[in-house]
């Protein structure tokens, strides 16, 4: 079946533009997770949505990172004002309830 | 709050070798613990998880780990390593009361032919 699709696969913004970056997750998964990987890094955990609940925001590395679920399925992770330091590749990952992960191929965001 | 070690940066084995890729955790609860791969620009692939029962779990393309609890460690391993197996591996831990997952920053594994 499809997997998690994420889009664009990279994204080269100036400093200080905003930009919106989505994922699609597994039809019928409940939770999805963004995080964020860079060069040399693990990966870092940025948000969480579960089903109705109140997202878990507490990985968003600024009040410039935010995101959205609509409808249970897609979401959009948006950066305000980009920085430098927010080039990186953003990861999204759905899982059924509080299984394993799935994770798509990922977004590479440069920002010059 | 959950952590996950992966000491070695880079593990080199030779082709045919046994694999093994350290991993030691810690969390506040009962550990749901899960290894995944990447390959070159590609996004994370589920290998394997221990959430209850036989300490050792078999996973995919060959692969099987052991949970420690009294050493708090879910070693990867793989009695015969492939060249194909040259990836990057990241040990994941969560706790029963967290959904959030801690990775380690994981290791480089080359398989030398």
């Amino acid at each position: 079946g499809a997997g998690v699709s994420q889009s664009p696969s990279n994204k080269v913004t100036e400093k200080g533009k905003d930009v919106e970056l989505r994922c699609d997750p597994i039809s019928g998964h409940t939770a999805l997770y963004w995080y964020r990987q860079s060069l040399g890094q693990g990966l870092e955990f940025l948000i969480y949505f579960q089903g109705n609940s109140a997202p878990d925001k507490s990985g968003l590395p600024s009040d410039r990172f935010s995101a959205e679920r609509t409808g249970g399925s897609v979401s959009t992770l948006t950066i305000q004002r980009t920085q430098q330091e927010d080039s990186a590749v953003y990861l999204c990952a759905s899982s059924l309830d509080l299984g394993e992960q799935y994770f798509g191929p990922g977004t590479r965001l440069t920002v010059t | 709050a959950q952590s996950v070690a992966q000491p070695e940066d880079q593990v080199n084995v030779a082709e045919g070798n046994p694999l093994t890729v350290k991993c030691t955790y810690s969390v506040s609860g009962n550990p749901y613990l899960f290894w995944y791969v990447q390959y070159p620009n590609r996004g994370l692939q589920f290998l394997l998880k221990y959430i209850t029962g036989d300490n050792l779990v078999k996973g995919s393309y060959g692969f099987e780990a052991e949970f420690n609890k009294s050493q708090t460690s879910f070693h990867l391993k793989k009695p015969s390593a492939l060249v194909s197996d040259s990836a990057l591996y990241f040990c994941a831990v969560r706790d029963n009361a967290d959904n959030r997952l801690a990775f380690g920053k994981g290791n480089q594994v080359v398989v030398i032919p």
